[in-house]
């Protein structure tokens, strides 16, 4: 089946710092990726969906300032935490949408001490 | 607005028996349904997905749904589970064939007795 990455697949970082998550679908073309927040046994939050070539679509109460997401190309979207602080530590998922199902990353860990 | 609701959070089975976990959702038109296996520190891998047609969906790894209408649910079963099968487990309801908008269930954990 299709696969999607991401990169890294665990992050630590100081506060006050920038980190960057790749998300590459590896054998088709995704015009639109999705990234999600997951916490702890929660379940998984739609944070922006992301469309190749045109700015992303943030969902109710996610900064748009503080995680740029940028999908330059039709196989590769990032998703940036700018300044993060330790309230920001979570699972990041990304997913690519195929032609009949979307195919999920396997997601990136990042700490922010 | 969309909501799914998995009323158990944590089960417990024994290898060999049979499972069944529940989900209820809550949409005001014909639903997308969706279940989804994650395994720890994982993605997500789409078990099976309901659009229309025959209400018993059969899935990967064994796996089979039914949708209920009339009680908005769709349950995930699996007659024989495997010590590979402890993992979580989540549902999901969406207004289109790719799950990307969808809303998640908070997930039920599954835990298999050798």
């Amino acid at each position: 089946g299709a696969v999607v990455s991401q990169h890294p697949s665990r992050v630590i970082c100081k506060s006050g710092t920038s980190v960057k998550i790749e998300c590459r679908s590896l054998d088709f073309q995704a015009t639109t990726m999705f990234w999600y927040r997951q916490f702890p046994k929660q379940s998984l939050m739609l944070m922006a969906t992301s469309n190749e070539g045109s700015k992303a679509t943030y969902e109710q109460g996610v900064e748009k300032d503080k995680f740029l997401i940028n999908h330059a190309s039709l196989t590769l979207s990032t998703l940036t935490v700018t300044s993060a602080h330790p309230e920001d530590s979570s699972f990041y998922i990304c997913s690519a949408q195929g032609l009949a199902e979307q195919f999920f990353g396997p997601g990136t860990r990042l700490t922010v001490l | 607005a969309q909501s799914v609701t998995q009323p158990d959070i944590h089960i417990t089975v024994s290898e060999g028996a049979s499972l069944e976990l529940r989900c209820n959702y809550s949409y005001g038109a014909t639903p997308y349904l969706f279940w989804y296996v994650q395994s720890p520190g994982q993605g997500l891998q789409l078990l099976l997905k309901y659009f229309s047609g025959d209400t018993l969906v059969q899935g990967i790894k064994g796996f089979e749904a039914e949708f209920k209408r009339s009680q908005s649910s769709f349950n995930l079963r699996k007659p024989s589970v495997h010590w590979s099968d402890a993992a979580e487990y989540f549902c999901a309801v969406g207004a289109g064939t790719n799950a990307g908008k969808s809303t998640f269930g908070d997930g039920t954990t599954l835990t298999v007795k050798p």
